[in-house]
């Protein structure tokens, strides 16, 4: 996996856009960035993930810099619901099956 | 449908006591994995399955014996475990494609162990 950076905590109003930045300037060209999340005692919860283009689903848009040395996740209309810690990953695939090495994430606050 | 479901939701149990963690899933996924994590840190990987067949194993105690039955159910069987096992035990699968460059987890909601 390459090794992934962000921020301890951030904050975001409730109704804004939260804009999470993660770097990751070791990846490699195959490796997609994954984005994960994790409410309070809950499972993680899978969100986006992309390798060159940028990305949007129902959850969130991904934005990749050209260079693939860095990610934003965007949720765009930030709840109390999206309250938790959010996980960048860019896992390795060496064969069948790939590892997920979770760094310590972004706790993200949404405020009333 | 992307649910993995595990049982129990929580587990109490002695340090003499044997007990067993289920994870389920119909999604077809060929790929298996158990994650612990301790209050405050990340998820660490366990083990992982490909094809019903051991392919990881992160270098776990033997108190942790995990079994495969089958392609939809992975169990982990606990045996004179310690106080410090005492964490969220969590389940993921996936679909495991080979050779191509993404495949993606999905968890369970995990399984509160508490070791007395």
């Amino acid at each position: 996996d390459a090794k992934t950076t962000q921020p301890p905590s951030m904050d975001c109003a409730e109704g804004r856009a939260a804009n999470l930045p993660c770097n990751h300037s070791t990846i490699s060209g195959n490796e997609y960035v994954y984005w994960y999340r994790q409410i309070h005692s809950q499972g993680p919860q899978y969100i986006i993930h992309g390798l060159k283009n940028n990305e949007t689903n129902e959850m969130a848009s991904l934005i990749i810099t050209e260079d693939r040395k860095s990610s934003t996740l965007i949720l765009p209309h930030a709840t109390l619901r999206d309250t938790a810690v959010y996980y960048c990953i860019a896992p390795s695939y060496g064969g069948a099956t790939n590892k997920l090495i979770f760094g310590t994430g972004t706790l993200l606050a949404v405020q009333p | 449908d992307t649910e993995v479901t595990q049982t129990p939701k929580h587990l109490v149990m002695g340090m003499t006591n044997k007990k067993s963690l289920k994870c389920e899933q119909h999604m077809g996924h060929r790929a298996m994995y158990w994650y612990k994590q301790k209050a405050k840190k990340p998820p660490e990987l366990m083990f992982v399955y490909s094809y019903e067949k051991l392919s990881i194993n992160e270098s776990v105690p033997s108190r942790f014996s995990p079994e495969c039955p089958n392609s939809s159910l992975l169990n982990l069987h606990l045996h004179a475990l310690q106080p410090e096992d005492s964490a969220l035990y969590l389940c993921a699968s996936s679909q495991d494609l080979e050779g191509w460059d993404t495949d993606t987890q999905y968890f369970g909601p995990g399984t509160r162990l508490t070791v007395l």
